[in-house]
């Protein structure tokens, strides 16, 4: 197993777009979490997904955020209506049921021109 | 609320020792971790502290006071592949669920 991998690694939109991106977490790893981070600062905590049921959400995840984990396994995070806010780096990291590691992903970098 | 400090920067030169601090208020205490990030890669993990006291892995450790609410990154021997930026985060729910991160500090090894 190579780790967490995020798909894709870059994303450019125009304002109003949607985004998708994609998560695969390290196999067998039951929880997983999105964060961002921008530009000088430490990673934001966005969602959290134990196996397929999301547990909690933060604050930050406004409407136009929205994320799945349907079977358990990869996850996806979608943002709606992009704003030049939204433009960060998209972290995914998973960890298993024992075990107080979380592993991250590379991140996927959004950028909202 | 919920609010970590740790400095902005930092600079050493190799071969030395220097100590990252990290002070932490948060609504709950469930284990304090160290993460190593380079510039434009993902954060990886370096220590974890639930108890007070020393931990110690190989040229890092790291301490941690929970009266306090306190805790420090020690780096031993620096090398030049350790300048990176260093996140301290604390979990403050059950166990498995998010970690509150600081801004990180970024530390500079000179030759």
């Amino acid at each position: 197993d190579t780790g967490v991998s995020q798909d894709p690694r870059h994303k450019i939109t125009k304002r109003g777009q949607n985004v998708t991106f994609r998560c695969d977490p390290i196999s067998e790893h039951n929880r997983l979490y999105w964060y961002r981070q921008t530009l000088g600062q430490g990673p934001e905590f966005l969602t959290y997904f134990q196996n397929e049921a999301q547990l909690e959400k933060s604050r930050l995840l406004s409407d136009r955020f929205s994320a799945e984990r349907p079977k358990g396994s990869f996850s996806t995070l979608e943002i709606q209506r992009t704003e030049q806010g939204d433009s960060a780096m998209y972290l995914c990291a998973s960890s298993p049921q024992t075990g107080n590691e979380q592993y991250f992903g590379p991140g996927t970098r959004l950028t909202v021109t | 609320g919920q609010n970590i400090d740790q400095p902005t920067e930092m600079t050493a030169t190799e071969g030395a020792i220097v100590q990252i601090n990290c002070t932490y208020q948060t609504s709950g205490f469930n284990g304090l971790f160290w993460y190593q990030q380079h510039a434009g890669e993902a954060p990886t993990f370096l220590s974890y502290n639930v108890l007070d006291g020393l931990e110690e892995k190989g040229r890092f450790s790291s301490f941690l006071s929970r009266s306090k609410g306190y805790s420090y990154l020690l780096l031993k021997e620096l090398q030049m592949k350790d300048s990176a930026s260093y996140l301290c985060a604390v979990r403050s729910n059950q166990a498995g669920t998010a970690l509150i991160f600081g801004k990180g500090t970024t530390l500079s090894v000179s030759s």
